[in-house]
């Protein structure tokens, strides 16, 4: 069974930083692009980044370019986001998801993230 | 990116069949086979029912079915149940590694 498990979410001040982590299990992690997708209280679901299997090739959707950081750490099964000059606009779950083809096969839990002063 | 466009809100009675839109552009629903359907309920996190346009995970009932024409995907739920209430989303493939959601549709059964 595939096990998607985020932490590290929390309120932290405009400007701030904060790294996510998602703990994976139940598949061959190192063969599967990961994605995180974010999602408003009480919005819509957004993309905002992928990284390959290997973790040599990443992309960021432009609202977060810049300032987000994609990795992973396939001997841990470790997917990261680093965070960075975080914005009120910023707030949000954010979810791990595997990725298929075209799709997102599988989703966490989900992280709360609040940037608030 | 700008979000794909679906209807705020759709209802019908419990049986009836209801259809959701998806309407892109020629870079993203327009461009490629990659629409996928996900389904959330209240609270909970998004579920897959849709990919590739119009196939169906294993569990998916077959109730739930997809097309595209040009820019536009559909989700059509047939045969509408009392536990298909929830928030629908789709989602495309916009090249260059990237996606785009819709901007969610509210199914009520009433």
């Amino acid at each position: 069974e595939v096990q998607l498990l985020e932490s590290g979410g929390g309120l932290v001040q405009p400007g701030g930083s904060l790294r996510l982590s998602c703990a994976a299990s139940g598949f061959n992690f190192r063969r599967e692009p990961m994605s995180w997708v974010r999602q408003a209280p009480g919005k819509g679901l957004e993309w905002v980044s992928v990284i390959s299997g290997s973790g040599d090739s990443t992309y960021y959707a432009d609202s977060v370019k810049g300032r987000f950081t994609i990795s992973r750490d396939n001997s841990k099964n470790t997917l990261y986001f680093q965070m960075n000059t975080l914005r009120v606009e910023d707030t949000a779950i954010y979810y791990c998801a595997k990725e298929g083809t075209g799709r997102f096969l599988e989703w966490g839990q989900g992280t709360l993230v609040t940037v608030s002063s | 990116q700008s979000a794909l466009t679906q209807p705020r809100s759709v209802s019908g009675s419990p049986g009836q069949s209801v259809t959701i839109s998806c309407t892109g552009t020629s870079s993203d629903v327009g461009a490629y086979t990659y629409v996928s359907w996900y389904q959330q309920d209240p609270g909970k996190v998004p579920k897959l029912m849709i990919y590739d346009v119009s196939k169906r995970p294993s569990g998916v009932p077959d109730r739930f079915s997809g097309s595209k024409s040009g820019n536009t995907a559909s989700l059509t739920i047939s045969g509408l149940q009392a536990e298909d209430e929830a928030d629908f989303y789709c989602c495309s493939y916009a090249g260059s590694n990237s996606y785009v959601f819709g901007t969610g549709t509210k199914v009520t059964v009433v």
